[in-house]
């Protein structure tokens, strides 16, 4: 079975200080990795992915995510929160092959609230 | 680029009522997903097509659900008859046949059924 867990519902943060947000997987084979994050009243917006190479993968608005493969996890990172990185967000793995080429399986969201 | 649009951002319907959500998407992308997002259930794959076929039509949640892409530049969803469990945003995405390709969402319709 494909899945994505993302244990913490919520997670709190100082402005400023470093976050992470966590991502566990169990598809099959070499999956293609993605993070998204969702704004109030907002449709869910494309932040990094991770194909192959090098672990550490940046993306927008100073993201960061790190691919663990023995692990089998890809936690979200941002060295300094901000107020305005307040938002939902979600994980997301997508097989490379295979007869459900395209389909996208979601973790259940992380509320992320940064308070200054 | 527009971006994925979806119509209308909100829609407020009694049951049993028809309902239909418009979606457009990203000119160029060949895969289109539906998708429902609720507090209890997070996000819900509906349905998904390539190149205007349906693919995967096993997230439907019974017959009240059909969609439909009649052409590359339009889909519809359509609930018949609604009930109120139906309440919902649901989601128009859309991305191109590259495989690691990320997904293009538009702002989602909310849907409630009184």
């Amino acid at each position: 079975a494909q899945s994505v867990a993302q244990p913490e519902d919520q997670v709190n943060v100082a402005e400023g200080n470093p976050l992470t947000v966590k991502c566990t997987y169990s598809v099959s084979g070499n999956p293609y990795l993605f993070w998204y994050v969702q704004y109030p009243n907002r449709g869910l917006q494309f932040l990094l992915k991770y194909i192959t190479g090098d672990n550490l993968v940046k993306g927008s608005y100073g993201f960061e995510a790190e691919f663990n493969k023995s692990q089998t996890s890809f936690h979200l990172k941002k060295p300094s929160a901000l107020v305005s990185d307040s938002a939902l967000y979600f994980c997301a793995v997508r097989r490379p092959r295979g007869s459900t080429l395209g389909r996208l399986y979601f973790g259940r969201g992380t509320q992320l609230t940064v308070w200054p | 680029d527009a971006g994925v649009i979806q119509s209308p951002r909100h829609e407020v319907t009694e049951m049993g009522q028809e309902v239909t959500l418009r979606c457009k998407p990203i000119s160029g992308h060949d895969y289109l997903f539906w998708y429902r997002q609720t507090m209890m259930r997070g996000l819900e794959l509906l349905i998904y097509f390539n190149n205007n076929v349906p693919i995967d039509d096993s997230g439907m949640p019974e017959d009240r659900f059909s969609a439909k892409m009649p052409n590359a530049s339009f889909s519809t969803l359509k609930i018949q008859p609604s009930e109120p469990r139906d309440s919902a945003v649901y989601f128009c995405a859309s991305s191109d046949s590259v495989e690691n390709s990320p997904l293009h969402f538009g702002n989602g319709t909310r849907l409630t059924v009184t």
